[in-house]
C-alpha cells in the first residue's frame, strides 16, 4: 500500500524567501510523484509531476521538485515566495506499473507568505 | 475547452435525503475520478471510469454511493440517504490514460448534510 507525509501541516514563509514544502512517500514499487495547489474552494491544480526521467522536475509558477529514490522524498521548492503562492499543497504518489493511476495524496501543507 | 466543470458548486441537504452531482470531464479524456475531501484532510480516491466502464470503487463507497458515466461523457454521483459523515468536498477529475498526464480537477461541489 502507497501513503504519503507531508510535514508540517502549516509552513510560514516572508515574501523573497525560500519556500520548501517536504513531502515522503511510502509505495512497495517505484511510485509516479505529483504535487498539487489548492486555492481557497478550489479543485487542485497539477504543479509538476515526475514519472520517469529527470529527477529534477520544473513546474509552473517557478516551482520545481526533486526525486531522491534513497530517502524516499519529493520536496518542493521555489526559490523566492510570492504573495500569490499562499495556498495549499498536496502531494500525492500514483502506483507504477499499475493501470488505474489513482492518486493517494498527503494531508496537505498550508503555506503562508508574509509581507 | 473549458475544463472540468461540476454542479452544483454547493449543496445543503437534509439528513435522509438523495442527492446528485454532476461532472462534465474534458471532452478528449477518457478517464474519470472522484475523490472526496474532508476538512484538513487530502482528497480521498472514490471511484474511476474507463469511458462508460467504472473499473475500480473504494471501500469507502458505500452501498449509499453509486455513480455512472453513461456513453462515456458526464458523469453522476448519487448519494442516498445521506449522512452528516458525508458532509465533504466531492472533488471530479479527467485525464488521458497513462502515467504522462496528470489530472484536471474541477472546482469540486460541497456538500452539507444538517
Amino acid at each position: 500500500a502507497q501513503s504519503v507525509t507531508q510535514l508540517g501541516s502549516h509552513v510560514s514563509v516572508s515574501e523573497g524567501a525560500l519556500v520548501l514544502l517536504r513531502c515522503n512517500y511510502s509505495s512497495s514499487v517505484p511510485p509516479y510523484l505529483f504535487w498539487y495547489v489548492q486555492y481557497p474552494n478550489q479543485g487542485l491544480q497539477l504543479l509538476l509531476k515526475y514519472t520517469t526521467g529527470a529527477t529534477l522536475v520544473k513546474g509552473i509558477n517557478g516551482f520545481e521538485a526533486e526525486f531522491k529514490k534513497s530517502e524516499t522524498s519529493f520536496h518542493l521548492t521555489k526559490p523566492s515566495a510570492h504573495m500569490s503562492d499562499a495556498a495549499e499543497y498536496f502531494c500525492a504518489v500514483s502506483e507504477a506499473g499499475g493501470s488505474n493511476y489513482k492518486l493517494t495524496f498527503g494531508k496537505g501543507t498550508l503555506l503562508t507568505v508574509n509581507p | 475547452d473549458t475544463g472540468v466543470s461540476q454542479n452544483p458548486r454547493h449543496k445543503i441537504t437534509k439528513r435522509g435525503q438523495n442527492v446528485t452531482f454532476r461532472c462534465d470531464p474534458i471532452s478528449e479524456h477518457n478517464r474519470l475520478y472522484w475523490y472526496r475531501q474532508t476538512l484538513g484532510q487530502g482528497p480521498e480516491f472514490l471511484t474511476y471510469f474507463q469511458n462508460e466502464a467504472q473499473l475500480e470503487k473504494s471501500r469507502l463507497l458505500s452501498d449509499r454511493f453509486s455513480a455512472e458515466r453513461p456513453k462515456g461523457s458526464f458523469s453522476t454521483l448519487e448519494i442516498q440517504r445521506t449522512e452528516q459523515g458525508d458532509s465533504a468536498m466531492y472533488l471530479c477529475a479527467s485525464s488521458f490514460w497513462g502515467p504522462n498526464y496528470g489530472y484536471t480537477f474541477g472546482s469540486g461541489t460541497r456538500l452539507t448534510v444538517v
